[in-house]
């Protein structure tokens, strides 16, 4: 049950965009649209930023955006505001898994 | 406003057991798949159990298997974790969360600190 590849960091000024990248295979992320996206910040419970792939729950601005090319899944930030500033996670249906899905290893997005 | 309300984190020795719960609010409980998923400090995200919306299917990560337990309680719209034969790396918050829907898990609780130590 090997965990999705994210980079350990991931940093931008305010206003500009960042993208981070969550790479799989086929038997998960290249193989099923169910990617979803964590935001967490220090002390506190994750919270649902994207899911099947590029989809945003009600209330999560449009800044976030998801997308997949092959075996990896991308989330990008545009604008970047202070409060982007937070641990990202992917997460994907993963088929090979006996478990049945699987988390990135996360990344720290840091705004400058 | 949904609300998902975790209990039961505790200092407990190596080999001890302890029984996580997490209480639900403000959505149809017994209609979702739920799940358990725990941090290990300075760690990430790790899926732990889930279990279907009537309790007939239940799914755990190999390093638990065996060991915990989830189950639920629709009546009194609840989510549990046994946890036995605790180890010092199941030492982590454990976080209570659901609907779940493939990876998609649209709420979580504020979380539950278990530590394993002698």
């Amino acid at each position: 049950q090997s965990a999705l590849t994210q980079p350990p960091s991931a940093s931008g000024s305010p206003g500009q965009s960042v993208t981070i990248s969550c790479t799989g295979t086929s038997s998960d992320v290249g193989g099923y649209n169910y990617v979803s996206w964590y935001q967490q910040h220090p002390g506190k419970a994750p919270k649902l930023m994207i899911f099947e792939v590029n989809k945003r729950p009600s209330g999560v601005p449009d800044r976030f955006s998801g997308s997949k090319s092959d075996n990896t899944a991308s989330l990008t930030v545009s604008g970047l505001q202070a409060e982007d500033e937070a641990d990202y996670y992917c997460s994907s249906y993963a088929v090979s898994n006996s478990f049945g899905y699987v988390f990135g290893t996360g990344t720290k997005v840091t705004v400058l | 406003e949904v609300q998902l309300v975790e209990s039961g984190g505790n200092l407990v020795q190596p080999g001890g057991s302890l029984r996580l719960s997490c209480a639900g609010s403000g959505f149809r409980f017994s209609d979702y798949w739920m799940t358990w998923v725990r941090q290990a400090p300075g760690k990430g995200l790790e899926w732990v159990a889930n279990i279907k919306e009537d309790g007939s299917d239940k799914y755990y990560v190999d390093s638990v298997r065996g060991r915990f337990t989830i189950s639920r309680d629709n009546a009194r719209n609840s989510l549990y974790l046994q946890m036995n034969s605790l180890r010092a790396e199941d030492t982590a918050v454990y976080y209570c969360g659901g609907p779940m829907m493939f990876s998609r898990v649209d709420y979580w609780g504020q979380g539950t600190l278990v530590t394993v130590s002698s």
